[in-house]
């Protein structure tokens, strides 16, 4: 049972390339999260989807577009990779909406140079 | 502004050492409080929800209690394999209940090494 798996674990992009984060768990959750952890912050979200079809912004929303593909898969798109999102990107999903008893990815360490 | 503050943010202790973690908030009313422990390189791994002040939960060698405006994780008797970051989380009461409000607020955690 892997729960939540995310790739690629490390990359590194230039300024101005784009990328997708992609997210996968086999847990039947019905919600999907990304967040962001950055040194002396805490864990900021990104993107949500509450159920299949749907997502929202959280609070740091710009410069990044998710798509739910299916009700196992929440990917991460940075159009146009600045360094200020260099940081480290974790999926999360929970059973349903609200329901904070989260389970995280191992993170992607991303660095824009 | 809903805040959470979490402190030391690091501690160093010695094996069998006791002590505690800090987690205060403020914010306009609390759903839920959530501890978090994440080992480097790693995700946040779910420990514990509290709902309600006097509150009290218990795993292994930790303990998490809640009050009107803290939380405190008590480690008694750690192991090296205590070490972690231990981060803490609350979910905002709200009026109306809708997907925006239902969002946690995470504190910057608190960087536990335990020493043999």
């Amino acid at each position: 049972n892997a729960g939540v798996t995310q790739t690629p674990k490390f990359q590194v992009l230039k300024t101005g390339q784009s990328m997708t984060l992609q997210c996968a768990q086999d847990m039947n959750h019905n919600s999907m999260y990304w967040y962001r952890q950055d040194p002396g912050m805490g864990l900021r979200l990104i993107y949500y989807s509450a159920s299949e079809g749907t997502t929202d912004k959280g609070e740091v929303p710009n410069g990044y577009n998710v798509s739910r593909l299916n009700k196992r898969e929440f990917s991460l798109r940075l159009e146009s990779a600045a360094p200020s999102q260099t940081s480290v990107y974790f999926c999360a999903s929970t059973p349903v909406w609200g329901n904070t008893e989260a389970f995280f990815g191992q993170g992607t360490r991303l660095t824009v140079v | 502004e809903d805040q959470v503050t979490q402190s030391p943010e690091a501690l160093r202790l010695q094996e069998g050492e006791s002590s505690s973690l800090n987690c205060s908030y403020t914010v306009s009313g609390l759903r839920g409080l959530f501890w978090y422990r994440q080992d480097p390189g790693k995700g946040p791994e779910f420990l514990f929800t509290l709902y309600s002040a006097g509150e009290e939960k218990e795993k292994e060698r930790l303990k998490a209690t809640l009050t009107k405006k803290e939380s405190f994780l008590h480690i008694t008797a750690p192991k090296p394999e205590d070490s972690a970051t231990y981060l803490c989380a609350v979910l905002p009461s709200a009026l109306r209940l809708t997907h925006n409000t239902d969002k946690l607020i995470f504190g910057t955690g608190t960087r536990l090494q335990v020493f043999p």
